[in-house]
């Protein structure tokens, strides 16, 4: 069965530059999540879309932007790249509410030199 | 912002031993639970979603219940197995119609064999 697709799966990137992640949900799931996770910390919730609305929005800084697509896969966008930046960004999607369980890809890794 | 928070950090059974950990979570605007399960250099996969007072659901040789009236849910693992060792991860969402999951900080799971 199809999951969900993160690319790229790693990425070192140097201060101050930009970075595009991508995800592709899994077919006919509606809903996309972006987690970030730090070294030995748990998951932080991002930003989530739902039938390509921003849908709700959590710690993600004003230096990172997001959006879903009429083919529902979903591009977050990082600039300015800072150390604290490197982390592992897991997408998840869903199939339409809330109570949905959450299929996550398998994480992109971003290393900022 | 929800306070989900998982006990133990961490814990080491022996193999064919039975084991359980909590996640405590704020009671009022309960919606939904769920609990994933985390390997090493895998992404989170579900086990369970949970959205009713007295739920308990079953898969296999893990079980888990919920009481939204206070607060927490129970994972148990029956007869530990070494593919058992893995990070167990609640989340919960922030309100009705919130798209938003907070996670716990996981409890570690190690089983030796």
């Amino acid at each position: 069965a199809a999951g969900v697709i993160q690319s790229p799966r790693h990425l070192i990137k140097e201060k101050r530059e930009t970075a595009t992640l991508k995800c592709y949900p899994i077919p006919r799931h509606d809903t996309v999540y972006w987690y970030q996770q730090g070294p030995g910390q748990d998951p932080q919730f991002l930003i989530s879309f739902y039938e390509k609305m921003q849908s709700d929005k959590g710690s993600i800084p004003d230096r990172f932007s997001a959006q879903q697509f009429s083919d529902y896969h979903s591009e977050l966008n990082m600039s300015s790249l800072e150390l604290g930046d490197s982390a592992l960004y897991f997408c998840a999607s869903s199939l339409g509410r809330t109570t949905g369980e959450l299929f996550f890809g398998e994480g992109s890794r971003l290393t900022v030199l | 912002i929800l306070n989900v928070e998982q006990s133990p950090q961490s814990l080491h059974v022996q193999e064919g031993d039975s084991t359980n950990f909590t996640c405590s979570f704020p009671s009022s605007n309960f919606y939904a639970l769920h609990w994933y399960r985390w390997e090493t250099a895998k992404s989170p996969e579900a086990l369970f979603v949970m959205t009713l007072n007295g739920d308990e659901k079953k898969k296999g040789r893990i079980s888990a219940t919920l009481n939204t009236k206070e607060g927490y849910s129970y994972l148990y693992i029956k007869g530990s197995q070494p593919e058992d060792s893995a990070t167990y991860l609640c989340a919960t969402h922030s309100g009705a119609g919130s798209y938003q999951l907070t996670f716990g900080k996981g409890t570690k799971l190690s089983v030796i064999p």
